[in-house]
Formats: structure tokens, C-alpha cells, sequence
């Protein structure tokens, strides 16, 4: 068990910029979320998954934000066009069951 | 919708001694779960315990232990013999136990510093 792994662990962007990242669950998980986590803040729930479908999205979720889980193991989230308002660290976490979610190292955005 | 408030931005203990982190929420529902996470400085978040609302019993692990009160909605963090390792952003979060409902609400963090 290696963990919930996330990819790159670091990102700088320039605005108007695509950039997608990557997590890799704990195996045998079937559930996986995202958050959102800026400076000084508490995480914010982004979207989960539940195997390969996209149970829940958050409204911070917009037209430029999307995640997909293919065949239900790692998953990628994209920000199209970013802007210096989705500067952030994005967080990953997986769970097994209901109650418990293991997070990742997240990645730190930085669009400048 | 359910909001969560950690009222001590920044919180301090001397090391061995004991400090009690505070959390209140706001929900309407009757059964939900409620977690107390703790964040190192660049190192990833660590769940560090766990309380079923419909539990009177108030959770231990070790030296953290939580004191649940539900009519109040509070739920308090006490460390225990405090060790420098304990440094870190702590996180009170809620989950509720409804059908679908998947997602933690967490709190602002309080940042604890040990004091050798």
C-alpha cells in the first residue's frame, strides 16, 4: 500500500492555460474525491466518484473544470483556460468505505 | 447546508502539556459523522479521529481524544503529553451520513505550534 499518489506535486501555469492532473488512488478503493485547498482555507469539496462514475460535483466546479475516472483506477482533473483565481493546492483523496478518506500529497497550482 | 467553524486560527502549547482545540458546526440532520484531521507543514493530510453522531461515547485514539457534545454541535480536539510531531494545521470536518452524501465540510484549520 503506496498511498494516494498525485501528479506533478508542483505546476505553474500562465493564464488562459489547460493544465490537468492526476491521482492515483489506493488500490481497491472505489471511491475518489477532490478538493480544493487555498491558502489558509479549509479543503472544498470539488466532485467523487464512485468506480468509473461522477457521482456529486460541487458548483465550484465550472464549465472549465472536469474529472474523470476511466475504468474506475486513477483519475485526472482538468482546468481549461485557468485563471489566477484557480491558484490553489488540489487535494485527492480515496476511501474504501463510507467514513474514512485517505488523501494524497495534492498538487500546488500556481497560474500566473 | 452544513457549515463548520473552527474559531482559534492559531493555538500554542508547551511540549507534555495538554490543549483542547475547539469546533462547532450547524446541520439539521440527525445522524452524521464528524472527524478531526491534521495537516503537517507540506505533507499531506492524516486522519487523526473519528466520531459517529448517534455514539454518546466520546472517541480516543491514543493520546487524542474528542469531546463530543450534540445538542451544543461541538466538537473539541484535546491532545494529550503534546510532542513537537504534533505541530500542524488541524482540520474539524463533517460528513453526513445520508444516502449519496459523500463529501467532508471542513473547518478554517487552527494552526498548532509545540513549544519545546
Amino acid at each position: 500500500d503506496t498511498g494516494v499518489s498525485q501528479n506533478p506535486r508542483h505546476k505553474i501555469t500562465k493564464r488562459g492555460q489547460n493544465v490537468t492532473f492526476r491521482c492515483d488512488p489506493i488500490s481497491e478503493h472505489n471511491r475518489l474525491y477532490w478538493y480544493r485547498q487555498t491558502l489558509g482555507q479549509g479543503p472544498e469539496f470539488l466532485t467523487y466518484f464512485q468506480n468509473e462514475a461522477q457521482l456529486e460535483k460541487s458548483r465550484l466546479l465550472s464549465d472549465r473544470f472536469s474529472a474523470e475516472r476511466p475504468k474506475g483506477s486513477f483519475s485526472t482533473l482538468e482546468i481549461q483556460r485557468t485563471e489566477q483565481g484557480d491558484s490553489a493546492m488540489y487535494l485527492c483523496a480515496s476511501s474504501p468505505r463510507v467514513y474514512e478518506q485517505y488523501f494524497g500529497p495534492g498538487t500546488r497550482l500556481t497560474v500566473t | 447546508a452544513q457549515t463548520v467553524t473552527q474559531s482559534q486560527p492559531e493555538m500554542s502549547v508547551q511540549e507534555a502539556e495538554t490543549v483542547t482545540l475547539s469546533c462547532t458546526y450547524d446541520t439539521s440532520e440527525s445522524d452524521y459523522y464528524l472527524f478531526w484531521y491534521k495537516q503537517p507543514p507540506s505533507r499531506q493530510m492524516i486522519l487523526v479521529i473519528r466520531q459517529e453522531a448517534y455514539k454518546q461515547q466520546n472517541a480516543t485514539e491514543n493520546r487524542f481524544s474528542v469531546n463530543f457534545q450534540k445538542a451544543a454541535k461541538s466538537f473539541s480536539l484535546k491532545i494529550s503529553d503534546s510532542q513537537l510531531g504534533d505541530a500542524a494545521m488541524y482540520f474539524c470536518a463533517y460528513r453526513s451520513a445520508g444516502p449519496g452524501a459523500q463529501k467532508l465540510v471542513f473547518g478554517q484549520g487552527t494552526r498548532l505550534t509545540i513549544n519545546p
